[in-house]
């Protein structure tokens, strides 16, 4: 079946790094969507990804998605404890409905 | 913001036992979901409902499971015979077309 593959696994920066997290996978997919999930919580949508290339920022998070459409990272700048969290990465396949998602980044912030 | 209620947030079950989780997707989504997260692993998919039938379901979707959207708001996931590796949290998510919205969880434990 489909894989995405997400790295890293972990992380662990200092309040204010920048942070860069990335998917890959060998199916081309038609939507990339990049989630983050609080303990306890369901995920939440934080960035969608609709054509090939392209580039889209919400705040401080930047996502791509790959020309390939294999392929997708995101950025967070200047982070905060608030960032702190699981970021997963989704893909949704051509004239599918589902997702399929990442193993997902754990992000830990030190003060 | 239109949110996915779930019920309950926690659900304790007996080894063998049936339980039914229930959702109200959002009011003009067309697309109704249900996913599981086994704890400290990524979100996988179960099944997807469209137009009163199952559209996808996964390998995980066997006869031990079944959905149903019962009136106009609610839609559910019934475990039957629950085993303990049934364990985790169950996401609902609804859509339009694109746009995902997922539930907070139920938490479900077999004992």
């Amino acid at each position: 079946g489909q894989q995405l593959n997400q790295s890293p696994q972990s992380m662990f920066i200092q309040e204010g790094e920048d942070v860069s997290m990335n998917c890959t996978s060998s199916s081309i997919f038609n939507t990339w969507l990049w989630y983050k999930q609080d303990p306890g919580e369901g995920p939440v949508l934080l960035i969608a990804l609709y054509k090939a290339g392209e580039l889209t920022s919400n705040g401080r998070l930047t996502a791509q998605f790959g020309i390939t459409r294999k392929d997708s990272f995101l950025n967070i700048s200047a982070s905060i404890p608030s960032d702190v969290g699981i970021y997963f990465c989704a893909g949704q396949l051509w004239g599918a409905q589902k997702l399929v998602f990442g193993q997902g980044t754990r992000l830990t912030i030190n003060p | 913001e239109p949110e996915v209620t779930q019920t309950p947030s926690h659900q304790v079950t007996q080894m063998g036992q049936e339980v039914i989780l229930r959702c109200v997707p959002i009011s003009n989504h067309l697309y109704f979901y249900w996913y599981r997260q086994i704890l400290g692993q990524k979100v996988e998919f179960l099944v997807s409902f469209y137009n009163n039938e199952i559209s996808e379901k996964s390998e995980i979707f066997d006869d031990q499971f079944s959905v149903e959207r019962p009136d106009g708001s609610n839609f559910t996931l019934k475990i039957r015979s629950t085993k303990l590796e049934d364990s985790a949290m169950y996401f609902c998510a609804s859509s339009e077309r694109y746009g995902y919205t997922f539930g907070s969880g139920t938490r479900l434990t077999v004992v």
